[in-house]
C-alpha cells in the first residue's frame, strides 16, 4: 500500500468554483502537513502548512486534516485562472533526529481553471 | 530575495559522461535536499543533507553521489549517467525544523 495517495485528475473547474483536492495516507506518525503549488516548468512552492488536525485557512484557501480518517484537504474558494497548476500533498513525521526531515509527496493533482 | 539557485536549468548530456547539477540557498539553511521528479511517479528523494558533511541516502540514490562542504552548497553528482536517469531534478532547502521546504526551480536532464 502507497503511503499516500492523491488522485492525478486532471480535474477542471470554471471560474469562481469551489475547489475540493484531497490525499489520503496510511503512516499514522504523520504530523505535518504541507500543499504546494507548482506551475507548469517551475519548482514547488509551499501554499499552506498544518500541524496536526484542524483547519487552517489563508485567504481564498483552506486545508483540513483529519488525522482520525488520515485525510486531508485542499479548499480554493472563488478559483481564478491563475490557480490552474499541479497540487502536491506532503506529509513528514517530524519527529526530530534523522529521518524526521523526510517529506513524502502525493503524486499531484493537475488543476485547471476555465475563465 | 531568499532562493534556492540551480544549475544548470538545461542539461543534454551522453551516457558516461560525468556531471554535476549544483544547488545553492541563501537563507542560512541547514538542511538540503535533492528530489527527481518524473511522470507517474511523483517527487521522489534522492539524497539529502542536514548539516555540513551530514548526508543520508533518500529513497532512490542509485548512481548519485552528494557533497556538503559548505552550508550554502549541495551539489548533485553523477559519475555515469545513463539514460533511466533522465528527468526533473529539484534542489530544497529548509532550515532545523524540516517541514518546510523551498525548492529551486529544476534542472532538466536528458541522458541520450
Amino acid at each position: 500500500q502507497k503511503e499516500v495517495e492523491q488522485d492525478p485528475g486532471p480535474l477542471s473547474v470554471p471560474e469562481g468554483a469551489i475547489v475540493s483536492l484531497n490525499c489520503t495516507y496510511s503512516n499514522s506518525a504523520f504530523q505535518y502537513f504541507m500543499w504546494y503549488r507548482q506551475y507548469s516548468r517551475k519548482g514547488p512552492e509551499l501554499l499552506m502548512y498544518t500541524y496536526s488536525s484542524g483547519n487552517k485557512e489563508d485567504g481564498r484557501f483552506t486545508a483540513q486534516v483529519d488525522k482520525s480518517s488520515k485525510y486531508i484537504s485542499l479548499f480554493i474558494r472563488d478559483s481564478q485562472p491563475s490557480d490552474s497548476a499541479t497540487y502536491l500533498c506532503a506529509m513528514s513525521e517530524g519527529r526530530g533526529g534523522a529521518g524526521s526531515y523526510q517529506l513524502t509527496f502525493g503524486k499531484g493533482t493537475k488543476l485547471s481553471v476555465i475563465p | 530575495e531568499a532562493q534556492v539557485t540551480q544549475n544548470p536549468r538545461y542539461l543534454i548530456t551522453v551516457t558516461g559522461k560525468k556531471l554535476t547539477v549544483t544547488c545553492s540557498q541563501n537563507m542560512n539553511h541547514e538542511y538540503m535536499s535533492w528530489y527527481r521528479q518524473d511522470p507517474g511517479l511523483g517527487l521522489r528523494q534522492i539524497y539529502y543533507s542536514m548539516n555540513v558533511e551530514v548526508t543520508d541516502k533518500g529513497d532512490v540514490p542509485e548512481g548519485y553521489k552528494v557533497s556538503r562542504k559548505e552550508k550554502r552548497n549541495f551539489p548533485l553528482i553523477l559519475e555515469s549517467p545513463s539514460p533511466n536517469q533522465t528527468s526533473l531534478y529539484f534542489c530544497a532547502s529548509s532550515d532545523w525544523h524540516g517541514n518546510i521546504q523551498y525548492f529551486g526551480a529544476g534542472t532538466r536532464l536528458s541522458v541520450l
